[in-house]
């Protein structure tokens, strides 16, 4: 079975400073990665798609990597601001439908 | 934008009520999913369906039912809620072509059972 963990927990930064979220899963042979940012009690939003074939993503301050062979994934987050305050998730599809999802990394950025 | 909407973001109801949850997207999407996350335990799946009238288990339906008359519309039903179903319940949808698509999340429906 599929299992997939995020380190750190939780993680606290001031204002400004690059980060890094990890991800690792156990299961190479994946469809892709997905990232997702959820804001407390709230849905998850979809942050960055990666394909098992590509070895990164960006969007505006966010790169998303992914080394399949070594069951990695990084989410880069370059000068945090307070509003990326939230819950951060790493799923990777491996059946080729549903998502496996890590417990997440909850991020707070002081300001 | 791709839109994933929930019948209700805050729901109570007594033990051994039915209970319907309904989602619907409006993207014509194929796939579509019910999870439920609790803390510490994180997103788990519940059910899924591939096209409408199909439906297929995900690591925990005991206890759930699931709907699909509509391709737009996928409906989770707790034929007799338990307190143990207190959590909240996210719908998702994503495209047909398997495997190759980012999903999209409702807003999520916290249930609370007493």
């Amino acid at each position: 079975k599929q299992e997939v963990t995020q380190i750190p927990a939780a993680l606290s930064v001031p204002e400004g400073e690059n980060l890094v979220l990890n991800c690792s899963f156990t299961d190479s042979a994946i469809y892709n990665l997905q990232w997702f940012r959820q804001d407390p009690g709230k849905g998850l939003t979809s942050l960055l798609l990666i394909q098992s074939s590509q070895r990164e993503q960006t969007s505006g301050r966010l790169n998303a990597s992914l080394d399949k062979s070594s069951g990695r994934s990084t989410l880069y987050i370059a000068a945090s601001q307070p509003g990326d305050s939230a819950t951060y998730l790493c799923a990777v599809c491996h059946s080729g439908y549903a998502l496996n999802f890590g417990k997440g990394t909850s991020l707070l950025v002081t300001p | 934008d791709v839109k994933v909407t929930q019948s209700s973001r805050y729901l109570v109801k007594r033990t051994g009520e039915k209970v319907f949850l309904e989602c619907v997207q409006d993207m014509d999407h194929e796939n579509m999913f019910w999870y439920r996350q609790d803390p510490g335990l994180g997103l788990r799946l519940i059910y899924f369906s591939y096209d409408v009238k199909m439906k297929e288990k995900g690591d925990i339906p005991e206890g759930y039912s699931v709907s699909r008359e509509k391709k737009e519309r996928f409906s989770l039903i707790l034929e007799s809620a338990s307190t143990n179903q207190t959590s909240m319940y996210l719908c998702a949808s994503r495209p047909g072509l398997a495997g190759s698509y980012e999903q999209y999340f409702g807003p999520g429906t916290r249930l609370t059972v007493t």
